[in-house]
């Protein structure tokens, strides 16, 4: 397994458009998190998965977002109506249940650009 | 969340021991500690955590203080490959499955 994946890499969009963003987990982790991460910030949560259930989502998280994870595998996140507040990096991470600890692997990460 | 004080940036010749601190003073006694270390263009990276005993690990040591207000990440060789913004993060073990992040430290290494 080469950990976890993101897709697509960037994505440059213009306001009003709506986007969608896919993160594979490392396989056989059942918790999923997205965060945002806006230039020289740290990264902000903004939802959970622990499998298909979403548990925890941050007021950050607007109505125009949504996240899925359908079969508790893949998830995604869609934007709606992007506006260019929504320019950042979008990061995916997984973790295993179970562990005594919290170590979360993180991807790569999506950067949107909203002209 | 209790919250973390980092330097903002430091620096650190290669090949010499670095001293990342962080200040805690409003640590419950069920937070673990964590570092998170993120190099550029990538997506974070753990680096070690401790709850009340020194640490360590094949990237690094974790030196807690005796009261958990403090504590601070050793980088005991540094080289260039280290550079990158080191976040300290408090996480409960009580199921607060989010890092909260600050802004973290940027470390800085110098041929």
């Amino acid at each position: 397994d080469t950990g976890v994946s993101q897709d697509p890499r960037h994505k440059i969009t213009k306001r009003g458009q709506n986007v969608t963003f896919r993160c594979d987990p490392i396989s056989e982790h059942n918790r999923l998190y997205w965060y945002r991460q806006t230039l020289g910030q740290g990264p902000e949560f903004l939802t959970y998965f622990q499998n298909e259930a979403q548990l925890e989502k941050s007021r950050l998280l607007s109505d125009r977002f949504s996240a899925e994870r359908p079969k508790g595998s893949f998830s995604t996140l869609e934007i709606q109506r992007t506006e260019q507040g929504d320019s950042a990096m979008y990061l995916c991470a997984s973790s295993p249940s179970g562990t005594s600890y919290n170590e979360q692997f993180f991807g790569p990460g999506t950067r949107l650009t909203v002209l | 969340d209790a919250k973390t004080t980092q330097p903002n940036s430091m620096e650190s010749n290669e090949e010499e021991p670095v001293h990342l601190p962080c200040n805690h003073s409003t640590i419950s006694g069920t937070d673990y500690i964590h570092w998170y270390r993120q190099l550029p263009s990538q997506g974070p990276e753990y680096v070690i955590h401790g709850l009340t005993s020194n640490v360590n690990n094949r990237m690094a040591s974790l030196a807690i203080a005796e009261d958990r207000k403090s504590s601070t990440l050793i980088l005991h060789r540094a080289t260039l490959r280290d550079a990158a913004v080191y976040y300290c993060i408090l996480e409960s073990n009580f199921g607060n499955e989010k890092l909260t992040f600050g802004t973290g430290t940027r470390l800085t290494i110098i041929p």
